[in-house]
């Protein structure tokens, strides 16, 4: 299958600081990536999705300028947060999909404490 | 309503032997993917398998087989001769139609436990 690298895979952070996390699909071009966050033991929450060079879409309820999504090129997606609260700890993981792929891709994920 | 509903939060096999974990959907659209991820304690998914909506056959890979019955609208998944590395989480997942950008809905998971 199709390979996606996510970084940093463990990142602790000061309250009120900005975090970056990346989202690099190693082998093939993404034309989509979501953004997901997951609560110990639940399942995944779609947090937007992110095509190449436009606007990411965001569910309801998450916040787009606290959770900031840039998909510049065909292989890389970031996910900002921006003055991160304690609240904000959690994992997050991304996922990619090209034009002729069924399934999509997984990183590693990000497991974010802020403190 | 629901996308997925997995009704097992915890499951338990012995080690060699089978297990079913159950996935059922809901859509109207008559163009679906149905597919399941296994999630370790790590926190990668890996993708095991997929089932599209046309598809007239079970799909399989390796130990992996998904049991798809579409008139109940049920996508479940049998691992067979588990094994000890097989203890982990497992989403079902659905993506309606066939754009790259729609969304994939996940189910709660089933947590997996292969007894020694």
């Amino acid at each position: 299958g199709a390979v996606v690298s996510q970084h940093p895979s463990r990142v602790i952070c000061k309250s009120g600081t900005s975090v970056k996390i990346e989202c690099r699909s190693l082998d093939f071009q993404a034309t989509t990536m979501f953004w997901y966050r997951q609560f110990p033991k639940k399942s995944l929450m779609l947090m937007a999705t992110s095509n190449e060079g436009s606007k990411a879409t965001y569910e309801q309820g998450v916040e787009k300028d606290k959770f900031l999504i840039n998909h510049a090129s065909l292989t890389l997606s970031t996910l900002t947060v921006t003055s991160a609260h304690p609240e904000d700890s959690s994992f997050y993981i991304c996922s990619a999909r090209g034009y002729r792929h069924t399934e999509a891709f997984f990183g590693q994920g990000t497991r974010l404490t802020v403190v | 309503a629901q996308k997925i509903t997995q009704t097992q939060p915890g499951m338990f096999v012995q080690e060699k032997e089978a297990v079913t974990l159950d996935c059922t959907y809901d859509t109207s659209d008559p163009s679906y993917g149905l597919f399941w991820y296994k999630q370790p304690s790590s926190g990668e998914m890996i993708f095991l398998i997929y089932q599209g909506s046309y598809d007239q056959q079970n799909a399989t890979e390796g130990r992996y087989s998904l049991n798809f019955q579409k008139a109940r609208k049920s996508a479940n998944l049998v691992i067979s001769a588990s094994q000890l590395g097989d203890s982990a989480m497992y989403f079902c997942a659905m993506r309606e139609g066939t754009n790259t950008g729609n969304q994939f809905y996940f189910g709660t998971g089933t947590s997996l436990t292969v007894i020694p």
